[in-house]
């Protein structure tokens, strides 16, 4: 089992609809939890991280941690064709920057006009 | 721009050579990680120096190897190149395990 699993999609919705991205772990030492979104040949760049359980919301962005079920959430409200890109969760157990970040594979997500 | 540079850009080299990836992280930075991106197997961290030193490694093979200079810039080098190699390697720095910035990889195509 990998330590971090991530739905690969394609997820393809129309312009407004509300997106859900999901992870699952296995090692209940994270402590940091991020989400990442990539352009098409461009470098990852970071949108959100949290710390511990909990939610965390960034204009239409929203993050939610449940680390009793080793799950964390990704939702965007009102998407556009702009958010089409791939979104890679990320962990890190945050041991003083010993521990770097471990990825999901990452989910393709379209938005429709 | 995250201010992480990342040389050269497209690279396109022959089994069994050689190649260094090269890498100048955010100013002030002194964390700096490499991973490697393919279709199948995602982001895959490789190895972390922190101001000059290793201080983590993840999947990376023996015929791979890193260091960072005084000057903070880092390079990978891959060498006894094979198919399997041809990936998107990203360089990313960071300040703290909260964020990381990542550059705009390089292409690495081995034929």
């Amino acid at each position: 089992q990998k330590e971090v699993e991530q739905d690969p999609g394609p997820l393809s919705v129309p312009e407004g609809a509300i997106v859900s991205l999901n992870c699952t772990y296995s090692n209940s030492a994270f402590q940091y939890f991020m989400w990442y979104r990539q352009y098409s040949r461009k470098g990852p760049e970071l949108l959100m991280y949290t710390y511990s359980s909990g939610n965390k919301e960034d204009g239409r962005f929203t993050a939610q941690v449940d680390k009793s079920s080793k799950y964390i959430s990704l939702f965007i409200r009102d998407s556009q064709p702009s958010d089409s890109a791939t979104y890679l969760c990320a962990m890190s157990e945050g041991n003083s920057g010993n521990t770097p970040l471990v990825f999901g594979k990452g989910t393709r997500l379209s938005v429709i006009a | 721009d995250s201010g992480v540079t990342q040389t050269p850009k497209h690279l396109i080299t022959a089994t069994g050579q050689r190649v260094t990836l090269r890498c100048s992280p955010r100013s002030g930075d002194l964390s700096v990680y490499w991973y490697q991106q393919s279709l199948d197997q995602g982001l895959q961290f490789l190895i972390q120096y922190y101001n000059g030193e290793e201080r983590a490694k993840g999947n990376i093979l023996e015929r791979f190897s890193a260091q960072q200079f005084p000057d903070l810039h880092s390079e990978l080098n891959l060498s006894s190149l094979e198919l399997g190699d041809s990936a998107l390697y990203f360089c990313a720095s960071s300040a703290s395990e909260l964020e990381a910035f990542f550059g705009q990889g390089t292409r690495l195509t081995v034929v």
